[in-house]
């Protein structure tokens, strides 16, 4: 079955801390993987995908196929950062996405 | 780029009545569009996708259903409401073909009394 685990649901760290929000995957088939992030009073929104290898606002993920996991990571945390962050699975061949129950991160001062 | 639409945004209606919500897209043509329900503690749950004008496909029996009369305009509704039907509604779409970015929209806060 396609399915999308996010263990966490709340994450605190303290600023300049590092940040690792967690996703585990499950396909069969060849992953496209996303994480979506909404910030307060704000439309969710992609953040980035695996397929673009790119940093955005200081993030990463990197896609590991043997352990099917596309964790989020970010060196320094800071205050801005905080936000619902939801890792998303797209099945090829399809129009579908499956998205994770998501991880609230908080930043604190 | 591509906006998306919907209305109303906030919603209180009583048990067993109809429900429709509607979603509209500027800005595209041809997209792929969708209805998730958010729920705390729950995530995004896929409710309907459509890759075209009366296409839709449905990823969780319930007590709702959805259209889409024209290809910018996705439609979610239901006869006769449950308590259960409580939530956050994202209408959301994408562009082109295969897996791409979704856009999503402000949402509707459903709450059935």
């Amino acid at each position: 079955a396609q399915r999308v685990t996010q263990p966490e649901k709340l994450l605190s760290v303290f600023k300049g801390a590092p940040v690792e929000l967690k996703c585990n995957y499950s396909y069969s088939g060849s992953p496209e993987l996303f994480w979506y992030v909404q910030y307060s009073r704000q439309r969710l929104q992609l953040l980035l995908r695996h397929i673009s290898r790119e940093s955005i606002k200081g993030f990463t993920a990197d896609l590991n196929k043997g352990e099917t996991s596309f964790h989020l990571k970010k060196p320094f945390a800071q205050e801005e950062d905080s936000a619902m962050y939801y890792c998303a699975l797209g099945t090829s061949g399809t129009y579908k996405y499956i998205f994770g129950t998501g991880t609230r991160l908080k930043v604190l001062a | 780029s591509q906006t998306i639409h919907q209305w109303p945004a906030t919603l209180v209606q009583p048990v067993g009545s109809p429900l429709s919500l509607e979603c509209t897209v500027e800005g595209t043509s041809n997209p792929n569009l969708y209805w998730y329900r958010q729920a705390a503690g729950r995530g995004l749950q896929l409710l309907f996708y459509s890759v075209g004008i009366g296409q839709i496909s449905s990823e969780v029996p319930q007590n709702l259903s959805a259209s889409r009369p024209q290809d910018r305009q996705f439609i979610l509704s239901s006869k006769k409401l449950l308590l259960s039907d409580s939530g956050f509604y994202l209408c959301a779409c994408t562009t082109g073909t295969g897996n791409y970015e979704q856009y999503f929209g402000p949402g509707t806060r459903l709450t059935v009394t």
